[in-house]
């Protein structure tokens, strides 16, 4: 079974620039989650999607959007970069509400904003 | 807002030695869970616990909801699991809509 795959692996960006990840979680799973993580905040929560629908949001900006496609496949978008967008984003899929459900976690995007 | 502590920030252990990594939390929750971050950046998840106590392996979570505190153990550690420990918890509020915060994670390096 293959695994949760996001794309592109890295990403380098300028302040202002828009930019959109892309996650493809493992076959079955319905629930996909974004993360951030820098070394200065450590991990934190963006958006749990779960058929297609914004389930759970944590406290960022409007600038950081998602969505879910039918085939479960996610995508996040960060509009107007700023340099402290600069980290791994990480995306994790489980069978349903990750609460009580294992999550498998992709390899990440490593985005740089210049 | 929870906040979460995790205990200690780093941590360097002689091979075989017996390890507990610490994590407690000031308002009540539906789960925790504990993740492995691996210096390549890739996260496992290690467990999911809501109460008592699970085993994997030389892995031991334990949580006391009462104490708002959880511990995981790593027996007879091994160069191999040097790693980030990081745990994460969750509060459930109904209708599938949860909070959820992470700790800052505990570095663990062990030593042949």
């Amino acid at each position: 079974k293959a695994g949760v795959t996001q794309t592109p692996r890295y990403l380098i960006k300028t302040r202002g620039q828009q930019v959109t990840l892309s996650c493809s979680p493992i076959s079955g799973h319905r629930s996909v989650s974004w993360y951030q993580q820098t070394p200065g905040q450590g991990l934190q929560f963006l958006f749990e999607y779960f058929s297609e629908t914004q389930r759970n949001k944590g406290n960022f900006p409007g600038r950081f959007s998602g969505r879910q496609f039918s085939n479960s496949r996610s995508e996040m978008n960060v509009s107007t970069l700023e340099l402290g967008d600069s980290a791994l984003y990480l995306c994790a899929s489980s069978l349903a509400v990750p609460l009580y459900n294992e999550q498998f976690f992709g390899p990440g995007t490593r985005l740089t904003v210049l | 807002k929870n906040e979460v502590e995790q205990s200690p920030q780093n941590l360097t252990a002689q091979e075989g030695e017996f390890i507990t990594i610490n994590c407690s939390y000031s308002v009540g929750i539906s789960a925790l869970h504990w993740l492995q971050q691996h210096p390549g950046g890739g996260i496992v998840s290690l467990f999911m616990l809501s109460s008592g106590k699970k085993k994997h392996g030389r892995l031991i979570a334990t949580i006391n909801i009462q104490e708002k505190h959880s511990s995981l153990h790593i027996t007879a550690s091994h160069p191999r699991d040097s790693a980030v420990y990081i745990c994460a918890v969750y509060d459930f509020s109904g209708a599938g809509s949860y909070q959820l915060t992470f700790g800052k994670g505990t570095k663990l390096s062990v030593i042949p």
